[in-house]
C-alpha cells in the first residue's frame, strides 16, 4: 500500500523558535498533501491543502504566516511552525493522495509529529 | 459546528462479538464517507469507504452501512480480534475527488479477551 512519511517524529523546541515538519509519499506521486492538527482525544483537523507548485489553501483561523507550507516536489511537502510557543505544541499529521487514484478519495496518513514547545 | 460526530467515546466487546460503531453528520451535501483506524502517536490508517450512491459496502471483517435519509453511517467489525483495539474515526468529503475531509471525534475501540 500507499506509504507516507514524516519526519521528525517527535521535536522538542524553544518559545519563539521555528520548526519545520516534512512528509513524504514514498512509493507514489502526490499532487496534494494535506496537513492536520490532532489535539489530545479530539478530531484531526485540517489545517491546510498544499498543491505542488502553487500556493496552499488554508482553513479559516489557520494563521498562513505562522503556519508555511511548501510543496516542492510531487512527493515532498514541509510544514514550518514559525516562532513557536507553548499553544502550538501538538501532533501534526499530513496525509497524501495518490494522484492516479482516480475518484477514490483515500488519503494516506503519515505517522504524525509530536510537537512540544518549551 | 461539528458537522460529523461520533457521539460514542468509547465501546468495550468481548473478542469473537460484533463491534458497531456509529457516525453521525449534518451536511446533506456530503457523499462520500471513510472510516480510518488509528493507532497512539500513529497516522490514521484507512479502512473502508462508501460512496452515497450505495447503501453497503463490504472488505473482509469490516462492513459499513449508510442510511442518508438518516445521516447515519455504521462500521461493522465481525468477528471482532484484540488487534482491533484502537481508535476508529469517520470522515465525510463533500464531493467525491474534492479531497477535503471532515473528520468525527473519534470512538476509542477496545476489544476484551
Amino acid at each position: 500500500g500507499a506509504v507516507v512519511s514524516q519526519h521528525p517524529s517527535r521535536v522538542i523546541c524553544k518559545s519563539g523558535t521555528s520548526v519545520k515538519i516534512e512528509c513524504r509519499s514514498l512509493d507514489f506521486q502526490a499532487t496534494t498533501m494535506f496537513w492536520y492538527r490532532q489535539f489530545p482525544k479530539q478530531s484531526l483537523m485540517l489545517m491546510a491543502t498544499s498543491n505542488e507548485g502553487s500556493k496552499a489553501t488554508y482553513e479559516q483561523g489557520v494563521e498562513k504566516d505562522k503556519f508555511l507550507i511548501n510543496h516542492a516536489s510531487l512527493t515532498l511537502s514541509t510544514l514550518t511552525v514559525t516562532s513557536a510557543h507553548p499553544e502550538d505544541s501538538s501532533f501534526y499529521i499530513c496525509s497524501a493522495r495518490d494522484w492516479l487514484a482516480g475518484v477514490t478519495d483515500t488519503q494516506y496518513f503519515g505517522p504524525g509529529t509530536r510537537l512540544t514547545v518549551l | 459546528d461539528q458537522q460529523v460526530k461520533q457521539n460514542s467515546p468509547s465501546l468495550s466487546v468481548q473478542e469473537g462479538r460484533i463491534s458497531i460503531l456509529n457516525c453521525d453528520y449534518t451536511n446533506s451535501m456530503f457523499d462520500y464517507f471513510l472510516w480510518y483506524k488509528k493507532y497512539p502517536a500513529e497516522g490514521p490508517t484507512f479502512l473502508i469507504s462508501i460512496s452515497s450512491i450505495k447503501d453497503k459496502n463490504e472488505d473482509g471483517r469490516f462492513t459499513v452501512f449508510l442510511n442518508k435519509s438518516a445521516k447515519h453511517l455504521s462500521l461493522h467489525i465481525v468477528p471482532s480480534q484484540p488487534g482491533d483495539s484502537a481508535v476508529y474515526f469517520c470522515a465525510a468529503s463533500l464531493i467525491q475527488g474534492a479531497q477535503k475531509l471532515v473528520f468525527g471525534q473519534g470512538t476509542r475501540l477496545t476489544i476484551n479477551p
